[in-house]
Parts: C-alpha cells; structure tokens; sequence
C-alpha cells in the first residue's frame, strides 16, 4: 500500500537555525514527489517536485532532495515567514488519475 | 497566467440539509480537476477527479458526489450532510492547454472552503 509519513509532526526553531524536514515514502512505481506550504486556513501552495533519485531543487532558503527511500525538505537561516506547514506528496505511475497521496505535514513555528 | 477560485469561503450548515461547493479555473483549459478534504488532524484526501466534461471519478464511497458542468467548472454536492462530512474542501487542478512554464503533472490548489455541519 502506498504511504507518506513525515517528521517531526511539529518542529520549533529560532530564527537563524537551520533544520531538516523528512519524508518517508512507500510507492510502486514513483512519478513524482511534491512539496507544498499551507499556511492557516489557506490552499497548498507548491513548492517543488522532483522526479528521480538524486534530484535538489532550491528556492531562497528551502533546499529540496531525494533519494529511492525519503525526502528531505532542507531550511537555511529560516524567518519567521517561514512558518507553516509543510506538506509532501507522492504520485504514482500507474492509472491517470494524477491521484497524490499526501503526509500528515510538518508544523514549523520560527521563532524571532 | 492560471487563477483558481473556490466558493463560499466558509459555510456553516445543518446535518441533513443540501451542500454546493463550487471551483473554477481561469487561464487554461481542459485542466484536469480534483477535489479533496483536509479533516482535522489529518491528511489531504482525495475524494473526486475529472479529465474532462461530464467525466467524473470517485476515490472513496461516501455522502458526497461531483459534476463538471463546464471545462473549467467543478461542483461538489451533497443532498443531505452528515457531521462527519465537516471539514476544508480544496479543489485542485492540473495539466490542460495554454500554459506557460507550469508542470502539467503539479496541482494547484484553491483557497478552500470550510465546512461545519452542526
């Protein structure tokens, strides 16, 4: 059965101090792999994909990489705009539904 | 470039009574549409897809249902709600004509609605 599990569920940090979030992933036959940021009360918005092993994307100081097993979203001198939870997805091959299968998320308070 | 909109933006309604949810898309056609449903405490489930027109597919049994009247219109309904269907309703699309620069296998995400059935 397909599954995503991220950790931590929730994790604190002060501005300036980097962190990693995880994802851990089970799927027969990986398409791709989804980062999004939702803030409170509001839609997904997207971050990255990525489609094979060893692929890194970068955007200001959000740094994503995957391996066959797990992603990790990496966070560089994070602000407290960068709160929010961090949610990943994965998306099979098979079918045409596009279908994403999504984690529990990752709440990130920065603290100034 | 691609705008996705979701109304209401909240609804607080009576177990038992009607629900319409609405979603359209603006700056391309033919996307491929989805439906899904935050619970509290839990993950993004989807509950609906459509690749076009009338065509309308259903991840998981369930009081709701969906219609895609126009291409870039999607309708969630309920004929009678229970509390369990309580929850965020985000609608999502992807894929279709006219992009420029965007994945066709990313979705985008509306707003949301939120929905609390009393």
């Amino acid at each position: 059965e397909d599954q995503v599990t991220q950790s931590p569920e929730a994790l604190r940090l002060q501005e300036g101090e980097s962190s990693s979030l995880n994802c851990s992933y089970t799927v027969s036959g990986l398409r791709g792999l989804f980062w999004y940021r939702q803030d409170p009360g509001k839609g997904p918005e997207f971050l990255f994909t990525l489609y094979s092993a060893g692929e890194e994307k970068e955007k200001e100081r959000l740094k994503a990489t995957l391996t066959k097993k797990e992603s990790f979203l990496h966070i560089t001198a994070p602000k407290p705009e960068d709160s929010a939870t961090y949610l990943c997805a994965v998306q099979r091959y098979s079918g045409n539904t596009g279908k994403l299968i999504f984690g529990q998320g990752t709440t990130l308070q920065v603290k100034p | 470039s691609q705008t996705i909109h979701q109304w209401p933006a909240t609804l607080v309604q009576p177990v038992g009574s009607p629900l319409s949810l609405e979603c359209t898309v603006e700056g391309t056609s033919n996307p491929n549409l989805y439906w899904y449903r935050q619970a509290a405490g839990r993950g993004l489930q989807l509950l609906f897809y459509s690749v076009g027109i009338g065509q309308i597919s259903s991840e998981v049994p369930q009081n709701l249902s969906a219609s895609r009247p126009q291409d870039r219109q999607f309708i969630l309904s309920s004929k009678k709600l229970l509390l369990s269907d309580s929850g965020f309703y985000l609608c999502a699309w992807s894929g279709g004509q006219g992009l420029a620069g965007v994945s066709t296998d990313t979705q985008y995400f509306g707003p949301g609605t939120r929905l609390t059935v009393l």
